[in-house]
């Protein structure tokens, strides 16, 4: 697609429950990555894909949180027994390559709310 | 010492000045360089990579790499209401030889005052 795609805009949750996030990266893009960003707060990496690689999962917070990402297409993000700290806008970045030498595009991100 | 630094203001300038936004990073290794715009509940957006020292200029933004005091800023020339925003520095992870990711600073908040 034109940019990076994640859906839904906006989720909102009731605490305990479980939830999952997509992202579609730009096409043909290898790489992959999910921030966290806490209102008022910086970005919080939590995990990336680079191709067939193993994921870089040294940014998840808790075993509650897992991404899955299928070859070099769509990932999800799936955050179990959902707490109210999880609340935050949840982003997606895609890369062509290395994202560290040709920066990254953003997606518009999620609004997590735990309720 | 955090790994990429910034203040984080908020910085004001009148409209029309020179907005002068700092960061500073710790490993000596490290070889990209990036800023980024984040607008009030937007994500962020690439505006400027640099990987050589000196001066790389794109319209009314310049952005200054100096290695050897491991410094990196982004001056914003004629200066904008528009351009309030928060700006990210971001560093490439020197823990990563591949270059794949890189580490973001907290960002520095820019009001420009019309």
């Amino acid at each position: 697609g034109a940019g990076v795609s994640q859906s839904p805009s906006n989720k909102v949750t009731e605490k305990g429950k479980d939830v999952e996030l997509r992202c579609d990266p730009i096409s043909g893009h290898t790489a992959l990555y999910w921030y966290r960003q806490r209102l008022g707060q910086g970005l919080e990496f939590l995990i990336y894909f680079q191709g067939n690689s193993a994921p870089d999962k040294s940014g998840l917070p808790s075993d509650r949180f897992s991404a899955e990402r299928t070859g070099e297409s769509v990932s999800t993000l799936t955050i179990q027994r959902t707490q109210q700290e999880d609340s935050a806008v949840y982003l997606c970045a895609s890369s062509s390559g290395q994202g560290g030498v040709y920066g990254y595009t953003f997606g518009s991100g999620t609004r997590l709310t735990v309720v | 010492q955090k790994e990429v630094e910034q203040n984080s203001g908020p910085l004001s300038v009148p409209e029309g000045a020179i907005a002068s936004l700092n960061c500073t990073y710790s490993d000596r290794v490290s070889q990209s360089f990036f800023w980024y715009r984040q607008y009030s509940g937007k994500s962020p957006e690439l505006i400027m990579s640099i990987y050589s020292n000196g001066d790389k200029e794109d319209g009314r933004f310049t952005a200054q790499l100096n290695k050897a005091s491991q410094y990196v800023s982004l001056l914003i020339r004629d200066s904008q209401p528009s351009d309030s925003a928060t700006y990210l520095c971001a560093v490439n992870d020197p823990r990563k030889t591949s270059y794949d990711k890189v580490i973001f600073g907290p960002g520095t908040s820019l009001s420009v005052i019309p």
